[in-house]
């Protein structure tokens, strides 16, 4: 069955310093992955996208992401945080089952120290 | 006009009461989904439109039903709802089938009493 984790619950970093969030997937073929971000009480936000193509894929905000088929992963990249960037990120991986279905991890919440 | 609005932003309602929320978008997009999200949980598929047409049922209650009149619009009715509905609906639209490339609103905030 098809699967996003994300291993990390809670990850706090300094303002200024570099972040990666990992997501693993499990998933038969090829498949769409995607990194949101939602800040408290609002809708998600499309960070990044991955379909096919250059593995290294750049997305708004200063982020980037890399998928890496060996390790069935697509991690997420920032070189310098910024306070505003705390906030909770989704991994999600699609379709499903050839269906328009997201299948998200469970999230990673940012804490940005000053 | 690349945005997908809801309303109401915060809704209350007793377990008695009929209410709907509302999602709007205007990029031209062909599919469009409701979501459930509880609190530090990811948001959870309840409904998916293609077309105007329903082709995803997660196995909702009843209780909810969605309704879509045009391909702009998209519509969730409540009806005696039990309070562990409450949670954040998010409404979000794709470009078209087969595209999971998904676009969230800013989510509904529903309070069951």
């Amino acid at each position: 069955a098809q699967s996003v984790t994300q291993p990390d619950i809670h990850i706090t970093v300094s303002e200024g310093a570099s972040l990666e969030l990992r997501c693993n997937y499990s998933y038969g073929a090829t498949p769409y992955l995607f990194w949101y971000v939602q800040s408290p009480g609002q809708g998600l936000q499309l960070l990044l996208k991955y379909f096919s193509g250059d593995t290294l894929v750049q997305g708004i905000k200063g982020f980037e992401a890399e998928f890496k088929r060996s390790q069935s992963s697509f991690n997420l990249r920032k070189p310098s945080v910024h306070w505003s960037d705390a906030a909770e990120y989704f991994c999600a991986v699609g379709p499903i089952q050839g269906a328009q279905k997201l299948v998200f991890g469970q999230g990673t919440r940012l804490t940005i120290n000053p | 006009d690349t945005e997908v609005t809801q309303t109401p932003k915060h809704l209350v309602m007793g377990m008695t009461n009929k209410k709907s929320l509302k999602c709007e978008q205007h990029m031209g997009h062909r599919a469009m989904y409701w979501y459930k999200q509880k609190a530090k949980k990811p948001p959870e598929l309840m409904f998916v439109y293609s077309y105007e047409k329903l082709s995803i049922n997660e196995s909702v209650p009843s209780r909810f039903s969605p309704e879509c009149p045009n391909s702009s619009l998209l519509n969730l009715h409540l009806h005696a709802l039990q309070p562990e509905d409450s949670a954040l609906y998010l409404c979000a639209s794709s470009p078209r089938a087969g595209n999971n490339e998904q676009f969230f609103g800013p989510g509904t905030r529903l309070t069951v009493l």
